[in-house]
């Protein structure tokens, strides 16, 4: 069965911080992988997510992930974070085989304090 | 719809009520998934359908819980005689097809608080 780790539980930085956030998944197969955001008072939404070719993917609001499937990792990063990246944000994989839920990580807090 | 749709947003019972939960996914997806998320724990897999083939239940805790959905449109999530462990939030998804390739959309979820 897959499982997603996500090692920070609550992560506190200042405005203009970098952020790297660690996603590390347990599967042998082929995989695709997500991060969704869920921001205070709204729901999940996609931030970003890999399917395969370029292992450095570009989403919304100046986050990156890079899958390293040597480390079964799909670590979050954005070079400046801003207030307004408080929110919750979760690493999600399923099998690329058919059809297939996703399964999440436990997702970590950001709270980013001006 | 503009986008997934759950109703109730919250929901209060009292141990041992069953309590019916409502999604109504986007116009067009055919695939649709329920989730739990209890406190500190990330979203667990209940349930999902995929137009009118059987529903994929491995997810389901128990047999207390059940979920219909009529063709491409709306669900239902059944939970009987409610457990104070059954308090969660239950998110629905929708997508267009329930392919391993595809992005699902979340609803704001139902908060359910079994006393």
């Amino acid at each position: 069965a897959q499982s997603v780790s996500q090692h920070n539980h609550h992560v506190i930085l200042s405005e203009a911080a970098s952020l790297e956030l660690g996603c590390n998944y347990s599967y042998g197969g082929t995989v695709n992988l997500f991060w969704y955001v869920q921001y205070p008072g709204q729901h999940l939404q996609l931030l970003l997510k890999y399917f395969s070719g370029d292992p450095l993917v570009k989403g919304i609001k100046g986050f990156e992930a890079e899958f390293i499937k040597s480390k079964f990792s799909f670590n979050l990063r954005k070079p400046s974070v801003q207030w307004s990246d408080t929110a919750e944000y979760f690493c999600a994989v399923n099998a690329d085989s058919g059809n297939t839920p996703l399964v999440f990580g436990k997702g970590t807090r950001l709270s980013v304090i001006a | 719809g503009a986008g997934v749709s759950q109703s109730p947003s919250n929901k209060v019972t009292e141990k041992g009520k069953d309590v019916e939960l409502r999604c109504d996914p986007i116009s067009g997806h055919t695939a649709l998934y329920w989730y739990r998320q209890r406190l500190g724990q990330g979203l667990e897999f209940l349930i999902y359908f995929q137009g009118n083939s059987a529903p994929d239940k491995s997810g389901l805790p128990s047999d207390r819980f059940s979920a219909e959905r009529t063709g491409e449109s709306v669900s239902t999530l059944t939970i009987q005689r409610t457990q104070q462990e059954d308090s969660a939030v239950y998110l629905c998804a929708s997508s267009t097809q329930a392919v391993a390739k595809n992005i699902q959309y979340f609803g704001a979820g139902t908060r359910l608080s079994v006393l």
